[in-house]
């Protein structure tokens, strides 16, 4: 069975420019969730949806940030215009019912902003 | 105080050494509860539930402590292997929630 699928796997590109992060999750899975992690501060949620609803975004760093779901097996993250300090990797996960089974992650996105 | 706690570590142990890692959380709801490992510049990957009666896989052992809000990990006879982050997880609600991670070197 397929995984989460996140693509690209690698993005360079220079500050100013936008970013589009992208992720199908394991079909079946009704919750997605997008995370950011870097040395400094670990792995961190940025927004996560159920049923393709956004239902907290608290952790989105700024309003350069913006992520969609528009479909059960999509959803895109967005940085515009992106900063050297989003460099990172950023992870897409799903799972079956929330908080209350595992998380299964994509391989993740290494973003790198100069 | 952080929502997961773990030492960040490093444990370096030998092969074939008993290894032990210790998690607190703050959220007494909290009713679901996981061990992942994190190798070097790859996702999370789930490694095993923790139940409340404590559960066994393989060298592998999870305990929970609900009265005192701790979640252990035990590996037994490590192999290089296991050389990884391994990171505790717990639900809050809707959301798991990560702690940092405690870094694992076995060597020969």
């Amino acid at each position: 069975d397929a995984g989460v699928i996140q693509s690209p796997r690698h993005e360079v590109t220079e500050m100013g420019q936008e970013v589009t992060l992208r992720c199908k999750p394991i079909s079946g899975h009704n919750s997605l969730f997008w995370y950011r992690q870097t040395m400094m501060r670990g792995l961190e949620l940025l927004i996560y949806f159920n049923n393709n609803v956004p239902i907290d975004d608290s952790g989105m760093p700024e309003d350069r940030f913006s992520a969609k779901m528009p479909n059960a097996s999509f959803s895109t993250l967005k940085i515009q215009p992106s900063e050297p300090r989003d460099s990172a990797v950023y992870f897409c996960a799903s799972s079956l019912d929330g908080g209350y089974q595992p998380q299964h992650f994509g391989d993740g996105t290494r973003l790198s902003i100069l | 105080r952080k929502e997961v706690e773990q030492d960040p570590g490093p444990f370096n142990v030998p092969e074939g050494a008993t290894v032990a890692f210790n998690c607190t959380y703050s959220n007494s709801a909290s009713q679901s509860f996981f061990w992942y490992r994190q190798d070097c510049r790859k996702e999370p990957k789930l490694l095993m539930s923790v139940y409340s009666s404590g559960n066994e896989d393989g060298r592998f052992t999870a305990q929970l402590n609900r009265a005192s809000q701790y979640i252990s990990l035990l590996i037994r006879d490590s192999k290089l292997s296991d050389s990884a982050t391994y990171l505790c997880v717990v639900n809050q609600g809707d959301k798991l929630i990560f702690g940092t991670g405690t870094r694992l070197q076995v060597f020969p």
